[in-house]
């Protein structure tokens, strides 16, 4: 049974870029969240995919956007790359209809570096 | 979502018992406590989570008093690889558009546990 896998597990990218993350979700799950985690930090929510559709959002700016295909794997784009968005990324899966806390899987993250 | 505070850090010896306090003196009616743990570089991983009393797994225990306004995660003869950071959260199950739960997690700063030989 396969977890949470995240691709790439590095990134390296100079400001003003673009960067695009992968998720693909625990096997039976059809829901993906997306959050930042910089160093020294907890875990920030960016957003929520459910049926291809954003669900919910947290205080990110546009330039943070995402995307869910059929198969339930995930997109996560950042446009205009700054400095400040350098930190892991952290992609959870889940399954609706499960109303308990305890059943967000994460995933091992992507660490962004922006030069 | 209420807000949790957490000892910034901690440091046990292998073979102790370690006791994590969370403090949340807003907590809901609905609301549950989580606990997770996360290793560096490594996603977050759940531990625990219950409602009031008392809760074991195969891991840890959570303590949770009558007024439910701290929680306290109680890990039994820790080694050097229980050394992470663990964090409380409390929120409630939350719905979502289409009556689904939403499972949005508000994570903290989270203590850090160093374990010693």
């Amino acid at each position: 049974d396969a977890g949470v896998t995240q691709s790439p597990t590095h990134l390296i990218k100079t400001r003003g870029q673009q960067v695009t993350l992968r998720c693909s979700p625990k096997s039976g799950h059809d829901t993906v969240s997306w959050y930042q985690q910089a160093l020294g930090q907890g875990p920030q929510f960016i957003f929520q995919y459910y049926e291809e559709e954003e669900r919910q959002r947290g205080n990110f700016p546009d330039r943070f956007s995402g995307h869910q295909f059929p198969n339930y794997s995930s997109e996560l784009n950042v446009n205009a790359l700054l400095l400040g968005d350098s930190a892991l990324y952290l992609c959870a899966s889940s399954l609706q209809g499960e109303p308990y806390q305890e059943t967000q899987y994460f995933g091992p993250g992507t660490r962004l570096l922006v030069l | 979502l209420a807000k949790t505070t957490q000892p910034i850090s901690m440091d046990s010896y292998e073979g102790q018992e370690v006791n994590i306090t969370c403090s949340h003196n807003n907590i809901a009616t609905n609301d549950y406590i989580t606990w997770y743990q996360q290793f560096p570089s490594q996603g977050p991983r759940f531990i625990i989570q219950g409602y009031k009393t008392k809760v074991t797994n195969e891991v840890a225990s959570l303590f949770i008093p009558a007024d439910r306004k701290s929680s306290t995660l109680s890990l039994p003869r820790v080694s050097l690889s229980d050394t992470a950071v663990y964090y409380c959260l409390v929120g409630d199950i939350g719905m979502g558009f289409y009556g689904g739960a939403t499972n949005k997690l508000i994570f903290g700063t989270g203590t850090l546990l160093a374990v010693q030989p």
